[in-house]
């Protein structure tokens, strides 16, 4: 079976620090990957998407960078934090095919900026 | 743009209350409607895809409907351990996988 692991579980960061959040898939291989972000109350914004290593694509512009360094690693990044960037950041991952097949999340990571 | 529309915002519910939480979607060309549980401080679980009008999926005291713009979770005889957000999502004209969501329904059921 597959399992997604997502750390760290909480951060508190100053404005202006750097950011890095990392997210792995294991039982699978060549996944689409997907950073997503919740802020309270509200839906899940996508952040960004990978079909394949180091093909990333954004989805909204802002502060923030993806890589896929390896098949089943993707990693959040930033180099200058807002406050406006604190939120619940989710990893989820999905088969490649079918098309219409589900994401599956990890548990996210909670970001403070202060 | 492709929208996704939940209601109500919060339910509340007495144990053994069934009830029905909304979700409509504005986009043509579906490729499937996804409903999630989440729970606090935790990512959504994934609990049901439906792709066409018509179908129907049940899990436990859960089941899922779709139509051509709407799709209900409806929730019999709903225990206390039922209380979550429950999210909805469309796939619909957008390729990889991108989901829509809404902002989902916190159900709280009492005991």
């Amino acid at each position: 079976s597959q399992t997604i692991h997502q750390w760290p579980a909480t951060l508190v960061q100053p404005v202006g620090s750097p950011l890095s959040l990392e997210c792995t898939v294991e039982g699978t291989s060549n996944p689409n990957l997907y950073w997503y972000r919740q802020a309270a109350g509200r839906g899940l914004q996508l952040l960004f998407y990978s079909v394949g290593i180091g093909q990333i694509s954004s989805e909204v512009p802002q502060n923030l960078s993806a890589s896929r360094p390896q098949d089943r690693q993707f990693i959040l990044s930033s180099k200058k934090l807002l406050l406006s960037d604190s939120g619940f950041y989710l990893c989820a991952w999905r088969f490649t095919s079918p098309y219409n097949s589900p994401l599956h999340f990890g548990n996210g990571t909670r970001l403070t900026v202060t | 743009e492709d929208q996704v529309t939940q209601s109500p915002e919060a339910l509340r519910l007495q144990e053994g209350e069934s009830s029905s939480l909304n979700c409509s979607y504005t986009v043509s060309g579906l490729r499937g409607l996804f409903w999630y549980r989440q729970d606090p401080g935790k990512g959504p679980e994934f609990l049901f895809t439906l792709y066409s009008a018509g179908e129907e999926k049940e899990k436990e005291r859960l089941k899922a409907t779709l139509t051509k713009k709407e799709s209900f979770l409806h929730i019999t005889a709903p225990k206390p351990e039922d209380s979550a957000t429950y999210l909805c999502a469309d796939a619909g004209g957008t390729s990889y996988g991108k989901l829509t969501f809404g902002q989902g329904t916190i159900l709280t059921v009492h005991p």
